[in-house]
């Protein structure tokens, strides 16, 4: 069945490049997405990737895409303390409703001053 | 726009107790969704609409009912509350045009004791 795995946990120095990984299994996905979860708050969209694409550059955000290996990740350029959340990868759910999502178990960022 | 809205923010329930968990969106989405959220589990979807008077279960329905009889809202029942029903319940919306971004409510933590 479809899945998407994440690392749980991640940490960094500010400043430093965040990169956080997923794979996922579903190859009919159209998009692919990242969302950011800020303490006590629900999930917000960070950024998305078209399946046809390697790469999406968005300020101090880069989705890089493999699709052989059913690779997705998200690097976050010079890191600040307010980057610190929870960070899930999702992937389309067509076997279920062109609505569902499903999501990794999310990568809890934490920054470090 | 007030987004997606979700009352109460808390909530605390004997074992065996019933409610309701509200949830309102004012977007004009056609999709709807109901998550829990437990540690180390991620997102798991409990129900979803794609439209007025159109459900269907998810990944973890046993214990929830919905009903969407207006675009607006979708309220998620619990009929006889359980401990393992203690949980962050995130709804959900989105147009089901083009790329798939999800708009979440604030959450309700809610305790089964």
């Amino acid at each position: 069945g479809e899945d998407v795995e994440q690392s749980l946990f991640l940490s960094v120095r500010e400043g430093d490049s965040s990169v956080i990984n997923c794979t996922y299994t579903d190859s009919s996905s159209t998009y692919l997405y990242w969302y950011k979860q800020e303490p006590g708050a629900g999930l917000q969209l960070l950024t998305y990737i078209f399946s046809n694409m390697d790469m999406k550059q968005d300020q101090r955000l880069t989705v890089l895409l493999n699709k052989k290996d059913k690779h997705l990740s998200l690097r976050i350029a010079d890191t600040q303390t307010g980057d610190s959340a929870i960070y899930f990868c999702a992937e389309e759910n067509y076997g279920g409703s062109q609505g569902n999502l499903i999501f990794g178990k999310g990568t809890k960022l934490s920054v470090k001053p | 726009n007030a987004g997606v809205t979700q009352t109460p923010k808390f909530q605390v329930l004997k074992t065996g107790q019933s409610m309701t968990l509200q949830c309102a969106q004012d977007m004009n989405h056609e999709y709807m969704s109901w998550y829990r959220q437990d540690p180390g589990m991620g997102l798991r979807l409990i129900h979803y609409s794609v439209g007025a008077g159109i459900t269907d279960q998810g990944e973890v329905p046993n214990g929830y009912n919905v009903s969407r009889s207006t675009t607006e809202d979708f309220p998620l029942r619990l009929l006889s509350a359980a401990p393992s029903q203690t949980s962050v319940y995130f709804c959900a919306s989105s147009s089901t045009q083009g790329y798939n971004e999800q708009f979440f409510g604030p959450g309700t933590r809610l305790t089964v004791l």
